[in-house]
């Protein structure tokens, strides 16, 4: 079974430009969560997407940053225009039931830098 | 509200040497725990969970960990450290909505030969 994969692993952009991430989770996950890791900060939750409906996004930073996942399978995040401190390690995750008790299963992460 | 702490972001043992990582919580509801690691280049991995079943707690890798009520707290071991342990690691508890998990700062640990 494929485990969850993020392209691309690493992203170099300039500020004010436009980036997109991309999460495909593992077959049959329903549930797909994003996640950020600021350098020397710990990993921040971003939002959680059941099948296509976004159920929390709370921890998404503003405007510039949108997440779509259509069809209920793969999803992307975009961030649109890039910050400096937009850098950092982003990890999605996925799951299939939700609850305390769930195991989430991480990707690799795609590490952004914005200079 | 969730939370957890980790004690120490950086740990240092050598190779045999017990490797004890600290992670408190603090939590409104019965909490559940998880301990993840990352390898160098790689994402994070489920080492362990608790989920109320038992308070003893085994892993991957020959890890544990012992949730403690009373300490409000469920620090990760392992009796003797090896070179492929070097990694971080990672506590995290749930919101209480279950909809994420709240992690920790993250514990490097490095093992010496």
């Amino acid at each position: 079974e494929a485990g969850v994969t993020q392209f691309p692993s690493h992203s170099v952009i300039e500020k004010g430009q436009t980036v997109t991430l991309r999460c495909d989770p593992i077959s049959g996950h329903d549930n797909l969560y994003w996640y950020r890791r600021v350098m020397g900060k710990e990993i921040k939750f971003l939002l959680h997407f059941v099948k296509e409906s976004k159920q929390d996004e709370s921890g998404m930073p503003n405007n510039r940053f949108l997440a779509e996942r259509t069809g209920g399978t793969y999803s992307t995040l975009k961030v649109q225009p890039a910050e400096l401190e937009d850098s950092g390690v982003y990890f999605c995750a996925s799951s299939r039931s939700q609850g305390r008790r769930t195991e989430a299963f991480f990707g690799q992460g795609t590490r952004l830098t914005v200079v | 509200a969730q939370s957890v702490t980790q004690l120490g972001s950086h740990v240092s043992v050598s190779e045999g040497a017990l490797v004890l990582l600290r992670c408190n919580y603090s939590s409104s509801v019965p909490p559940y725990l998880f301990w993840y690691v990352q390898y160098p280049n790689q994402g994070l991995q489920l080492l362990l969970k608790y989920t109320s079943a038992a308070t003893l707690v085994k892993g991957i890798n020959g890890f544990e960990a012992e949730f403690k009520k009373s300490e409000t707290s469920f620090h990760l071991t392992k009796p003797s450290a090896h070179m492929s342990d070097a990694a971080e690691y990672f506590c995290a508890v749930p919101n209480q909505a279950g909809t994420a998990l709240i992690f920790g700062k993250g514990t490097t640990l490095s093992v010496s030969s």
